[in-house]
């Protein structure tokens, strides 16, 4: 079954607690992003890649990082998170231009 | 700038009948236009998709109409179900270059009463 997996679901954090959150997908797929969706203001890009070793900014890379070592895995780092990073985030993929699969969310909240 | 544009935040229809979402750009590099469907605690879902070269695209219950001379497309579902009740965004990309992002609407929450 095609896949993207996020972990963990929920986080609760204090600020400068660095943290990770992982991306896994099992379709092959090239492309990966970051999202984050915050009220009033829809999914915004953070990060994304187009292969291994490739990652460039989005929308609103402040504060995150990001690394692409296996095609599979993106995970999306927070290294000093403060409570402006307290938002709903989504891992995509797409193999071309078309539609892209979206993960299951990672909550966090950043205290 | 908001370069997508989704003007209403919440559409309530009746089981049965007709539900028309729509959605602005202003971006005329857009050249492909995406809806997804999404349930509270899961990922947006893919729902339909067109392409600016096409007016009108059309899935089971499911029509995309896109108006490019006034930048505009609309999601029609008929007939309306109760387990369409969702937040659908509207999504639009521009092709060339390395990024696929999608630039999204800030999403209009359907409800649909039994």
């Amino acid at each position: 079954e095609a896949q993207v997996t996020q972990n963990p679901r929920y986080l609760i954090t204090v600020t400068g607690k660095k943290l990770t959150v992982t991306c896994s997908q099992n379709m092959n797929h090239e492309y990966m992003s970051w999202y984050r969706q915050d009220p009033g203001l829809g999914l915004r890009q953070i990060y994304y890649s187009m292969n291994v070793e490739v990652t460039d900014k989005g929308d609103v890379p402040e504060g995150y990082k990001v690394s692409r070592k296996e095609k599979r895995n993106f995970p999306l780092i927070l290294e000093s998170p403060s409570p402006n990073q307290t938002s709903l985030y989504f891992c995509a993929t797409s193999s071309t231009y078309g539609e892209q699969f979206f993960g299951p969310g990672t909550r966090l909240t950043v205290l | 700038d908001q370069q997508v544009k989704q003007n209403s935040p919440s559409l309530s229809v009746q089981e049965g009948r007709i539900s028309i979402l729509n959605c602005d750009y202003t971006n005329s590099m857009f050249d492909y236009f995406l809806w997804y469907k999404k349930y509270p605690a899961e990922g947006p879902t893919f729902l339909i998709s067109i392409s600016s070269i096409k007016d009108k695209n059309e899935d089971g219950r499911f029509t995309v109409f896109l108006n490019k001379s006034a930048k505009h497309l609309s999601l029609h579902i008929v007939p309306s179900q109760p387990g369409d009740s969702a937040v659908y965004f509207c999504a639009a990309r521009r092709s060339g270059g390395s990024n696929y992002k999608l630039t999204f609407g800030k999403g209009t929450l359907l409800t649909v009463n039994p």
